[in-house]
């Protein structure tokens, strides 16, 4: 079984709806990230999450929103969804600092949603 | 402001070793990471370098130089699998930040 799930795995959806992306985890990571990428750029932070009571706004937080349920979990929420919220959208975890202090992050498969 | 550059795209023949450089500006540093993305996957992580030299991995290595804001991923013994977007991604401020450069798209041919 993967060990970081996204669900839905694509999604269509209208101008104007509320939408909610989820990702799972069974790493036992404390740190969970949500990232989009769109062709030509690079990946871009939009939360992220250090524990259940932290919440941290990325580079692009402007009309998203995100849960933080349990240790494992982690859903982004598009509040009211527009066009140019097409993207593939990542979610990501990693360890708190370790002895060797890389703390990777992990992807998810991503999910890719259009908004038309 | 923050910035990473890497080429666009590169080509390379099976069996070849072909280099990857990205250049970074970035308002702190604290690591250089190197992934790998097949198309429509997930980034799956290479490499880590947060001192300066080379660390080498199997085909892969990864070198840095904070004081030129530099680093390249070497891919040795070029496979058709290797076909694939390179991201370079450096790690700033305290909280494990990440800032990815666009990616670099590697074609390998027969």
């Amino acid at each position: 079984d993967a060990d970081v799930t996204q669900t839905p795995r694509n999604r269509i959806t209208k101008t104007g709806k509320r939408i909610m992306l989820e990702c799972s985890q069974t790493k036992g990571h404390d740190r969970m990230y949500w990232y989009r990428q769109d062709p030509g750029l690079g990946l871009r932070l939009i939360y992220y999450s250090f524990d259940v009571k932290d919440i941290n706004k990325g580079e692009i937080s402007d009309g998203y929103s995100v849960s933080r349920q349990a240790q494992a979990k982690f859903s982004l929420s598009l509040e009211s969804a527009i066009p140019n919220q097409t993207a593939l959208y990542f979610c990501a975890t990693s360890d708190r600092d370790r002895e060797d202090r890389t703390d990777t992050q992990y992807f998810g498969p991503g999910t890719r949603l259009t908004v038309l | 402001g923050q910035n990473i550059d890497q080429p666009t795209e590169m080509t390379a023949t099976e069996g070849a070793i072909v280099q990857i450089n990205c250049t970074y500006q970035t308002s702190g540093f604290n690591g250089l990471f190197w992934y790998q993305q097949h198309a429509g996957e997930a980034p799956t992580f290479l490499s880590y370098n947060v001192l300066d030299g080379l660390e080498e991995k199997g085909r892969f290595s990864s070198f840095l130089s904070r004081s030129k804001g530099y680093s390249y991923l070497l891919l040795k013994e070029l496979q058709m699998k290797d076909s694939a977007s390179y991201l370079c991604a450096v790690r700033w401020g305290g909280y494990n930040k990440l800032i990815f450069g666009a990616g670099t798209r590697l074609a390998v041919h027969p």
